[in-house]
């Protein structure tokens, strides 16, 4: 499967530990994202990457909130002392860079669901 | 502040039905609007729109985009119960930053 891949698929977890997702974007990809959706929301941005390069940040992304892409391939999600409102979809998605520098269209992958107890 | 309003928020239909599903947008420095199918998993991709006035077509599925008015909606024609699903509007801005309605829950009934 060439697609976007997330792991875990789901994650249960106490309140107050630490959570870590992994995402693998579409090889040839540049461009990846971080979103979470809750229940009949859209995907809210979180970060962004371009190769290795985090270029933006949300400000929901609290201090808790940490993402890496160390090599420009996948991308680690982090989140410390984990809360209830934590609880939601965490998507990734990929793309790649237009020449004139818009992106194309994102490909999802299947998301980590996490729920915080 | 920069916002993208779906609607209706929901719909239901019956096999065969044209539906017309609308998205709004207020974006600083606008770049695309793209529309999305997401069924009980992620979203897939359906239309990237960037030029008013020029529909895009897939099967039994287009769309159009109105930068003058900054809105684009999305046709279903002869709905199908495969057509269930959310129906996700995203605008891309400021350099490949996407901001995300919240969707119209479509129900086709047999």
């Amino acid at each position: 499967d060439t697609g976007v891949s997330q792991d875990p698929r789901h994650k249960i977890t106490k309140r107050g530990q630490n959570v870590t997702f992994r995402c693998d974007p579409i090889s040839e990809h540049n461009r990846l994202y971080w979103y979470r959706q809750t229940l009949g929301q859209g995907p809210e941005f979180l970060t962004y990457f371009q190769n290795e390069a985090q270029l933006e940040k949300s400000r929901l992304l609290s201090d808790r909130f940490s993402a890496e892409r160390p090599k420009g391939s996948f991308s680690t999600l982090e989140i410390q002392r984990t809360e209830q409102g934590d609880s939601a979809m965490y998507l990734c998605a990929s793309s790649s860079i237009r020449r004139q520098g818009m992106a194309y269209e994102q490909y999802f992958g299947p998301g980590t669901r996490l729920t915080v107890t | 502040e920069d916002k993208v309003v779906q609607s209706p928020l929901s719909l239901v239909v019956h096999e065969g039905d044209t539906v017309t599903l609308n998205c709004s947008y207020e974006v600083t420095n606008f770049r695309s609007l793209l529309w999305y199918k997401q069924e009980k998993k992620a979203p897939t991709f359906l239309f990237m729109l960037t030029s008013s006035g020029i529909e895009k077509k897939s099967g039994r599925l287009s769309s159009i985009l109105d930068k003058k008015e900054l809105f684009s909606i999305l046709n279903i024609t002869a709905t199908q119960t495969g057509d269930s699903a959310v129906y996700l509007c995203a605008v891309e801005y400021n350099f490949n930053k996407f901001y995300f309605g919240s969707g119209t829950k479509l129900n086709v009934k047999p």
